[in-house]
């Protein structure tokens, strides 16, 4: 099976830069997605790694190390509407071999405080 | 435009009534995907199709049933909704390839609520 660790909460200031973790573990890793949830809206794709190391999109980056199970967002000069959840997912090639479906972590709440 | 549509966004039904709720998409996605997600949790897949086969998790009630009569459209149905089922019912889509950034494309949720 898959599992991922993240944590619960994370506040930050408006400018600032935040760093959100992601431990995971899994059998067939192929892939690991960052999505961003604003309240009571679906979740928006951000970023996806697949080999080690750190892919920059704008003010968002994502790093991934698959030896360490390990994965983190930077969000950069942090504005308000960043408040948000953000969740991390792993897919694997799963039992059926396919690859079709993604496991998310429990996701990190983002405060963006002024 | 948008390419995963689900109505309605707000549903209220019954303990106890059966309730359908409607997923369609325009990106001729191979892969429909249905999660219930409650308030300060992750997604948790319910179930999803790729094409007509369906797939279901081994953890998701009986209580919780899916249809896909052609590519655009999927539904999920909830044949006796309980009070722990309320919570947002997210619908997604993908191509199925499972290859490079290829990623799910969510639809904005169905929020139910059991009276």
């Amino acid at each position: 099976g898959q599992s991922l660790e993240q944590p619960s909460e994370v506040t930050a200031v408006e400018g600032a830069i935040v760093q959100i973790n992601c431990t995971y573990q899994t059998s067939g890793f192929n892939g690991l997605f960052w999505y961003q949830q604003h309240a009571g809206e679906a979740p928006t794709f951000l970023s996806y790694n697949v080999l080690d190391g750190l892919e920059e999109k704008g003010r968002f980056s994502s790093f991934l190390s698959r030896s360490k199970g390990y994965s983190y967002l930077l969000l950069k000069e942090l504005q308000m509407k960043d408040s948000a959840s953000y969740f991390c997912a792993v897919r694997d090639w799963g039992t059926s071999g396919s690859a079709r479906q993604l496991t998310f972590g429990s996701g990190t709440q983002l405060t963006v405080l002024p | 435009d948008a390419m995963v549509i689900q109505n309605p966004r707000y549903q209220v039904t019954q303990f106890g009534k059966p309730v359908t709720l409607s997923c369609s998409q325009t990106l001729n996605h191979n892969v429909m995907y249905w999660y219930q997600q409650k308030s300060s949790q992750a997604p948790k897949l319910l179930f999803h199709y790729y094409d007509k086969d369906f797939n279901n998790e081994a953890d998701t009630p009986d209580n919780f049933q899916s249809r896909r009569p052609n590519t655009s459209f999927c539904f999920l149905d909830i044949r006796s909704p309980g009070l722990g089922d309320a919570a947002m019912y997210l619908c997604a889509t993908s191509s199925g390839r499972a290859s490079g950034s290829e990623t799910q494309y969510f639809g904005p949720g169905t929020r139910l609520l059991v009276l």
